[in-house]
């Protein structure tokens, strides 16, 4: 079964740094790109970061660039997001999930296709 | 960065219903545009990729259309089960935004 797994949320001070952690299983993790998606409670979908096959090339929401690092160990099966200096607008429900991409004509289509349950983040005083 | 807007926010419909979704994107994105469905507590769920195909799996009744920067959603006959929040997001370039969202309800 096609699955992803998220761990590492809690509860953190302002300032403080959490590490997540997403397991993949069921698929060949390195054939895939990554990212990273969050829900702030009650609020919509914000994509936080990305990262390809290899690791090679990385993106991010302006809201965490500078702040937040995503990478990934394909010896492991597994996708991460560092994230330091958290603020209370970080909160939010972190879901990982692949990159799925398809060749149509001329043209390669990327889309999310497997979204893990996610794992909860919370930052207060 | 690209914007993405949907429209309408909230919509109102009764089983059987055809319903449409919009999402207007700041710049061109050409097709790179993903549909998802999220029910609540539930991760979302990919319907449609590359602004017309339909993901494997999901009915028929869920078609879209669209491209440059002016997409839509339709659901031909609302089911029980399509009462949700949609969400489109732009794959064209970093960062993939999502759209607000429509939250779809039952009337």
């Amino acid at each position: 079964e096609v699955q992803l797994v998220e761990s590492g949320g809690g509860v953190v001070r302002p300032g403080g740094s959490l590490r997540l952690s997403c397991a993949a299983s069921g698929f060949t993790f390195d054939d895939y790109g990554m990212s990273w998606v969050r829900q702030a409670p009650g609020k919509g979908l914000e994509w936080v970061s990305g990262i390809n096959w290899n690791g090679g090339s990385t993106g991010y929401a302006d809201s965490v660039k500078g702040r937040f690092t995503i990478s990934r160990d394909n010896a492991k099966n597994s996708l991460y997001l560092q994230m330091n200096s958290l603020r209370a607008e970080d909160t939010a429900l972190y879901h990982c999930a692949r990159d799925n991409g398809q060749q149509l004509a001329y043209y390669y289509y990327y889309y999310m296709d497997v979204w893990g349950k996610g794992t909860t983040v919370t930052v207060s005083s | 960065d690209i914007q993405l807007t949907q429209s309408p926010s909230f919509l109102s419909a009764s089983v059987g219903d055809r319903v449409t979704i919009t999402c207007r994107a700041s710049q061109g994105i050409s097709s790179y545009l993903a549909w998802y469905q999220q029910k609540p507590g539930k991760a979302p769920k990919l319907l449609i990729y590359a602004a017309s195909t339909l993901q494997s799996g999901v009915p028929s009744r869920f078609s879209g259309s669209g491209s440059g920067t002016e997409f839509t959603l339709t659901i031909s006959s609302l089911q029980p089960e399509d009462f949700a929040t949609y969400y489109c997001q732009q794959l064209n370039s970093y960062p993939r935004t999502f759209g607000q969202g429509t939250r779809l309800e039952i009337k």
